[in-house]
C-alpha cells in the first residue's frame, strides 16, 4: 500500500488553458475527496465520490472545473479555462467508508497549479 | 453551514507543552479530528475524537466536549520537528470533513 497518489505534482499554466490532475487513492478505499489549499488557509471542500458516484459538490466549484472516478478507482479533476484564482494545492483524500474507520481521511501529496 | 475557530499562530520553546484549541459550530456533528501539515506537505492525520474526552498518542492528546463544541490538542515536548500548521476538522453527516483555517505552531530552541 503505497497511500494516496497524485500527479503532476507541479503544475504550470497559462490562462484560458485546460488542466487535468490525476489521483490514485489507497487500493481499499471506496471514498475520494477533491480538497483545494491557498497559502495559510486549512482545505477547503470540493467534491467528493462513493465509490464511482459523486456525491457532492461544492458551491465553490464552478462550472469549468469537473471530478470523475470512472470505475470507482482513480479520479480526475479537470480545470477548463483556468484563471489565476485557480491557483492552488489541489489535494486528494481517501477513505474507507465505515463508522469507525471512516474516522481518517488520507491525503495525497497534492498537485500544486500556478496560472500564469 | 460549518464553522471552526483556532488561534492562527501559537510560539512555543523547545521542550514546553503547547495546547491549541478548536471550536466549532456544526450540523451532523460526528466527531473532531487534527491534522498537521509541514510548509510544502501534505496534511497527515494526528487523531480523531468521536466521544468526549482525552485521546492520547505518544507525545500528542487531543481532547473533545461536545456539550461545549469544544476540543484541543495538546503536545507535549516540543521538538523543533513540531514546527507546522495544525488543522482541526469536523466530521460531519457521517463521511464530510471541514477543516478550519490552521494554526501555525513556531518552536525556538
Amino acid at each position: 500500500d503505497t497511500g494516496v497518489s497524485q500527479n503532476p505534482r507541479h503544475k504550470i499554466t497559462k490562462r484560458g488553458q485546460n488542466v487535468t490532475f490525476r489521483c490514485d487513492p489507497i487500493s481499499e478505499h471506496n471514498r475520494l475527496y477533491w480538497y483545494r489549499q491557498t497559502l495559510g488557509q486549512g482545505p477547503e471542500f470540493l467534491t467528493y465520490f462513493q465509490n464511482e458516484a459523486q456525491l457532492e459538490k461544492s458551491r465553490l466549484l464552478s462550472d469549468r472545473f469537473s471530478a470523475e472516478r470512472p470505475k470507482g478507482s482513480f479520479s480526475t479533476l479537470e480545470i477548463q479555462r483556468t484563471e489565476q484564482g485557480d491557483s492552488a494545492m489541489y489535494l486528494c483524500a481517501s477513505s474507507i467508508d465505515s463508522f469507525s474507520s471512516g474516522n481518517t481521511i488520507y491525503f495525497g501529496e497534492g498537485s500544486w497549479l500556478t496560472v500564469v | 453551514g460549518q464553522s471552526l475557530e483556532q488561534p492562527s499562530e501559537v510560539t512555543a520553546v523547545e521542550g514546553a507543552i503547547v495546547q491549541i484549541n478548536c471550536t466549532y459550530q456544526t450540523s451532523g456533528f460526528y466527531g473532531l479530528s487534527w491534522y498537521q501539515q509541514h510548509d510544502g506537505g501534505a496534511p497527515t492525520f494526528l487523531s480523531y475524537n468521536g466521544l468526549d474526552g482525552l485521546e492520547e498518542t505518544g507525545r500528542f492528546s487531543s481532547f473533545l466536549s461536545r456539550s461545549d463544541s469544544y476540543g484541543y490538542l495538546l503536545l507535549q515536548e516540543l521538538q523543533m520537528k513540531d514546527s507546522a500548521s495544525y488543522f482541526c476538522a469536523v466530521r460531519y453527516n457521517f463521511n464530510k470533513f471541514y477543516f478550519g483555517s490552521g494554526t501555525k505552531l513556531n518552536v525556538k530552541p
